[in-house]
């Protein structure tokens, strides 16, 4: 089973702390997101990486930068924690979608609920 | 960006009772996904669709991918407690572009099944 790991479930910081979330992924795949989930919003895309040094923008980057220096690795950094950046925050990793028919979803972590006082 | 809107926001429904929820795009898809979050979980794919008119079932659950590639439903058969969760959609991109492989997520619908 493919298996995307985060490394903390629960997270409380102070405003104005720089924060890391690590993701990793060990089933070699090429696409790596970070989203979070907020009530009634649903899930809105951070930013995402489509190889190891690449990265892309998302819909919500604002406040955020990311990291993927290895391929199984991909971190998400709050450079300036604020209290409206508390959330529930998502990695997902997918094999580089080929082909017409390629049948293969997200596979999420568990999840870091990251709390900002 | 593209948007996917996914409706009803909230469903409720005796234990036994049909659910549908429908996601619709103004936009053609390539492709679209569903996935289920069970209450303090994460989401879980359930399938996809790619296909115009495709139609997969999963024992009670039915997904349905519309003509012009631009809605999709999920319907799911005499609804069980386990059923319980968020339902999500979420839609590919149109062919091309630098966003491929990126999904766009539906608003999800949250279903509770009173037993």
């Amino acid at each position: 089973d493919v298996k995307v790991t985060q490394s903390s479930r629960y997270l409380v910081k102070r405003t104005g702390e720089k924060v890391f979330l690590e993701c990793v992924q060990d089933m070699d795949h090429e696409n790596m997101f970070w989203y979070r989930q907020d009530p009634g919003l649903g899930l809105r895309l951070i930013y995402f990486s489509y190889d190891v040094k690449m990265k892309e923008k998302g819909d919500i980057p604002e406040g955020y930068s990311v990291s993927r220096e290895k391929k199984e690795r991909f971190s998400l950094i709050l450079e300036s924690a604020s209290t409206n950046q508390t959330s529930m925050y998502l990695c997902a990793s997918r094999r580089n979608p080929g082909g017409r028919s390629d049948n293969y979803g997200y596979t999420f972590g568990s999840g870091t609920r990251l709390t900002v006082v | 960006g593209q948007q996917v809107m996914q409706i009803p926001q909230y469903q409720h429904v005796q234990e036994g009772e049909d659910f549908t929820t429908y996601c619709n795009s103004s936009t053609t898809l390539s492709n679209i996904q569903w996935y289920k979050q069970r209450p303090g979980g994460h989401p879980v794919f359930l399938i996809q669709l790619v296909k115009s008119g495709e139609v997969k079932k999963q024992k009670r659950l039915t997904f349905q991918f519309g003509e012009a590639k631009k809605n999709s439903s999920l319907h799911i058969t005499a609804t069980q407690t386990t059923d319980v969760g968020t339902y999500f959609c979420a839609a590919g991109p149109v062919a091309g572009g630098t966003s491929y492989g990126k999904l766009t997520f539906g608003q999800g619908t949250i279903l509770t099944v009173h037993p």
